[in-house]
């Protein structure tokens, strides 16, 4: 069946501009996250949606981050007046449900640079 | 806080010796344990996991790991490299009541010919 998808596969922007990178997860999952791989920091946990339940932001970096998940399904994260330190492979997973050991499928990534 | 190290960014071996990729975590309370690789210009795939059943953990691809709560310890294992095994590998870990995973910094494997 069909795995995770992102788009864009890249995205080049100059500093100051919004952007949006979107994310399909497998279908019936109800667990989406997103993560950012940059070169300095490593991986690290964005944001956590399950269902209904009011999102787990822990992770954003910045108030210029945001994300939502419409319909349960599609998610889509915004950077706003992008930076040059937001460069960075953004990745999106999904899991079927919220049990902390079931297994989270990653998307290809969103390579993200600012110019 | 919770947290994971690998040892060794960059690891090279000859094909067909072991692999022995090294990952201990910190935490006070049993972690769930995960290895994921990573091929060039792909997402994460999960190698294998560690849910607090058997200790020794068999994965994809003829990896292993083994937990070993006394070294807090993790580590993936292959008795036989082969050139596909190239890629970067991460450790990660996730509580009991947090459903992040929490990442080493990766170990980039190299095979030799």
């Amino acid at each position: 069946g069909a795995g995770v998808s992102q788009s864009p596969s890249n995205k080049v922007t100059e500093k100051g501009k919004d952007v949006e990178l979107r994310c399909d997860p497998i279908s019936g999952h109800t667990a989406l996250y997103w993560y950012r791989q940059s070169l300095g920091q490593g991986l690290e946990f964005l944001i956590y949606f399950q269902g209904n339940s009011a999102p787990d932001k822990s992770g954003l970096p910045s108030d210029r981050f945001s994300a939502e998940r419409t319909g349960g399904s599609v998610s889509t994260l915004t950077i706003q007046r992008t930076q040059q330190e937001d460069s960075a492979v953004y990745l999106c997973a999904s899991s079927f449900s919220p049990l902390v050991a079931d297994t989270q499928y990653f998307g290809p990534g969103t390579r993200l640079t600012v110019l | 806080a919770q947290s994971v190290t690998q040892l060794g960014s960059h690891v090279s071996v000859s094909e067909g010796a072991l692999v022995l990729l090294r990952c201990n975590y910190s935490s006070s309370v049993p972690p769930y344990l995960f290895w994921y690789v990573q091929y060039p210009n792909q997402g994460l795939q999960l190698l294998l996991k560690y849910t607090s059943a058997a200790t020794l953990v068999k994965g994809i691809n003829g990896f292993e790991a083994e937990f070993k709560k006394s070294e807090t310890s993790f580590h993936l294992t292959k008795p036989s490299a082969h050139m596909s095994d190239a890629a970067e590998y991460f450790c990660a870990v996730i509580i009991q009541g947090a459903q992040k995973l929490v990442f080493g910094q990766g170990t980039r494997l190299t095979i030799n010919p």
